[in-house]
């Protein structure tokens, strides 16, 4: 079975701009979550989606936003970018399944993105 | 606030020799702790996670955690240190949807 898939896997652009960033989970999972990682602040949680709405929300300004399709497939939204938006953003993947908790998140390879 | 603590941003081993990686989680965290290794410009690749029932837990590549409630931690450990375990090491909590994450701790393994 294909793992998660992150595309593109490195970006470069400039301050101001926004950039789309796309997810396609394991088949058959029904979650994705979104996480930022940078050298500074470690690892964030951004959002989760699961049957097309947004479950959770970590805390990010309002110019990070997300959203999933019917195919379970995520993409991730950041306007106006600024330089500490430079990061690799990483999308997970699990079930979903109702009222487990502690089911296990696999995450794909990632996105590199430059803001100059 | 949910908050997971991993002690000691960088640890160094000799190649055969012990490893432990430390973890400790607030009590706020629900008890579900994964640790997870990350390599150079790669994801996350989960090592084991720990749920409910035995404490002692067995993942992949020898390395094994024991869930202690009464420390609020959950320690890696690997027996004998490999090369190729050379990595970034995050130890996480949460829920299967939000995950709360340490700081990480690099592993440098020296012949």
């Amino acid at each position: 079975k294909a793992g998660v898939t992150q595309t593109p896997r490195y970006l470069i652009k400039t301050r101001g701009q926004q950039v789309t960033l796309s997810c396609s989970p394991i088949s058959g999972h029904r979650s994705v979550s979104w996480y930022q990682q940078t050298p500074g602040q470690g690892l964030q949680f951004l959002f989760e989606y699961f049957s097309e709405t947004q479950r959770n929300k970590g805390n990010f300004p309002g110019r990070f936003s997300g959203r999933q399709f019917s195919n379970s497939r995520s993409e991730m939204n950041v306007s106006t970018l600024e330089l500490g938006d430079s990061a690799l953003y990483l999308c997970a993947s699990s079930l979903g399944l109702a009222g487990v908790r502690q089911e296990t998140q696999y995450f794909g390879p990632g996105t590199r993105l430059l803001v100059l | 606030a949910q908050s997971v603590t991993q002690l000691g941003s960088h640890v160094s081993v000799s190649e055969g020799a012990l490893v432990l990686l430390r973890c400790n989680y607030s009590s706020s965290v629900p008890p579900y702790l994964f640790w997870y290794v990350q390599y150079p410009n790669q994801g996350l690749q989960l090592l084991l996670k720990y749920t409910t029932g035995a404490t002692l837990v067995k993942g992949i590549n020898g390395f094994e955690a024991e869930f202690k409630k009464s420390e609020t931690s959950f320690h890696l450990t690997k027996p004998s240190a490999h090369m190729s375990d050379a990595a970034e090491y995050f130890c996480a909590g949460g829920t299967a949807s939000k995950l709360t994450f340490g700081t990480g701790t690099r592993l440098q393994v020296t012949l």
